[in-house]
């Protein structure tokens, strides 16, 4: 089936500790975004990307960075320089152009110790 | 950047009823998007609906461009239409703006 994976869904890490989330789409889409959720919060916008090897910030790029070496896969790096990583993460795509319909995989949720 | 308010920000219904939530957005949109969160946190995408109204199954959506705000209607719920409802918004910028969403719960 077509579809978003994310992996891990569940993460514990130590403070200090870079992390990888990993995002894969089978559904040929050329637009790929990261998201963070906060507890009752609405989705911020990390980074993303709308062709490989090219990706653009979003509102809160600070201590995080991404790759789009393939068109499937838009990992998302969390570094020790993000100062509140524990979040529930959420990759998404679309066809791209002015974004589209957005699909989204399960979330990761990052819990740094 | 653009503005999306949602209301209410909670809302509790008995098994049966019906319900409407709103979306409202500071500055015109040419993307609109409505989206449920299930409990275990998986977002689906509900309607794509930049203008008119769509309907599938028991919900259907609204948007009015031209006053800046959308509808969602659950009729007949459901305890498994339990979960926040995610309006997202996109201007003149390359970025989808989310509102902070609608918890809805469903007691059987």
């Amino acid at each position: 089936d077509g579809g978003i994976t994310q992996s891990p869904k569940y993460l514990f890490r130590k403070e200090g500790q870079n992390v990888t989330l990993s995002c894969e789409q089978n559904l040929n889409h050329d637009a790929m975004y990261w998201y963070r959720q906060d507890p009752g919060q609405g989705l911020r916008l990390i980074y993303y990307s709308q062709i490989v090897n090219d990706f653009q910030k979003g509102d809160i790029a600070e201590g995080y960075s991404v790759s789009r070496e393939k068109k499937e896969s838009f990992p998302l790096t969390v570094t020790s320089a993000q100062k509140n990583p524990t979040a529930f993460y959420l990759c998404a795509s679309s066809r791209g152009g002015r974004t589209g319909e957005l699909f989204f995989g399960e979330g990761s949720r990052l819990t740094v110790l | 950047g653009i503005q999306v308010e949602q209301s209410p920000p909670d809302l509790i219904l008995q098994e049966g009823a019906n319900s409407t939530l709103r979306c409202n957005f500071s500055d015109s949109v040419n993307n609109l998007q409505w989206f449920h969160q299930n409990p275990w946190g998986q977002l689906i995408n509900l309607f794509y609906i930049p203008s008119g109204t769509k309907q599938n199954g028991r919900l259907s959506a609204t948007t009015v461009a031209t006053e800046r705000y959308s509808l969602l209607y659950i009729s007949s719920s459901q305890t498994t239409d339990s979960g926040v409802y995610f309006c997202a918004g996109q201007g003149g910028s390359e970025k989808l703006v989310f509102g902070k969403g609608t918890k809805l719960t469903v007691n059987p």
